[in-house]
């Protein structure tokens, strides 16, 4: 069965600092990896994808990650982070669809919160 | 902008009162998700469908039904909520089931009395 772990509930970082949202995974075959953000009161925002190819995965508003697959992990990073990227996170996971199942499982979830 | 339209907003019934909640989008995706979220917790998806094959989820209560009679639209019905059922139900889209992302709509916030 595919999982999705966020270990971090809350994270804190300072406006202009590096900031990392981590995520690991586990799935029976190649995974799909995903990062949503959502805003309060707000639908889930796509951000990057992972899916084959390059470790390194850029997205949007200057966010990245970087797949694992020794670490079975999909850390979420940005290397400054803004006061307006504050938000509620979420990694989600999917096996290859070809062979395991078809939707997405979600991890619980990880608030950013950047101090001015 | 092409996008998932979720109404209300904001839907309050009473305990054991039929509801009904719409999502539709101008994305033409074929593939359409109804999530449940509770207190900023990880969605939980109730089922989708697949063109017009409908996917339940194993643990979806009973009580919770879908419909998608046109490529456009889809709806949730809730045949008696209960208390348990208040929560925010997000209505998503996407291309196929394999490597594209799910569009989400902004939610619909149902409150029980």
């Amino acid at each position: 069965a595919q999982s999705v772990a966020q270990p971090e509930d809350q994270v804190n970082v300072a406006e202009g600092n590096p900031l990392t949202v981590k995520c690991t995974y586990s799935v029976s075959g190649n995974p799909y990896l995903f990062w949503y953000v959502q805003y309060p009161n707000r639908g889930l925002q796509f951000l990057l994808k992972y899916i084959t190819g390059d470790n390194l995965v850029k997205g949007s508003y200057g966010f990245e990650a970087e797949f694992n697959k020794s670490q079975t992990s999909f850390h979420l990073k940005k290397p400054s982070a803004l006061v307006s990227d504050s938000a509620l996170y979420f990694c989600a996971v999917r096996d290859d669809p070809r062979t395991g199942r078809r939707a997405l499982t979600f991890g619980s979830g990880t608030r950013l919160q950047v101090q001015p | 902008d092409a996008m998932v339209i979720q109404n209300p907003r904001y839907q309050v019934t009473q305990f054991g009162k039929p509801v009904t909640l719409s999502c539709s989008q101008t994305l033409n995706h074929n593939v359409m998700y109804w999530y449940q979220q509770k207190s900023s917790q990880a969605p939980k998806l109730l089922f989708h469908y697949y063109d017009k094959d409908f996917n339940n989820e194993a643990d979806t209560p009973d009580n919770f039904q879908s419909r998608r009679p046109n490529t456009s639209f889809c709806f949730l019905d809730i045949r008696s909520p209960g208390l348990g059922d208040a929560a925010m139900y997000l209505c998503a889209t996407s291309r196929g089931e394999g490597s594209q992302p799910q569009h989400f709509g902004d939610g619909t916030r149902l409150s029980i009395l």
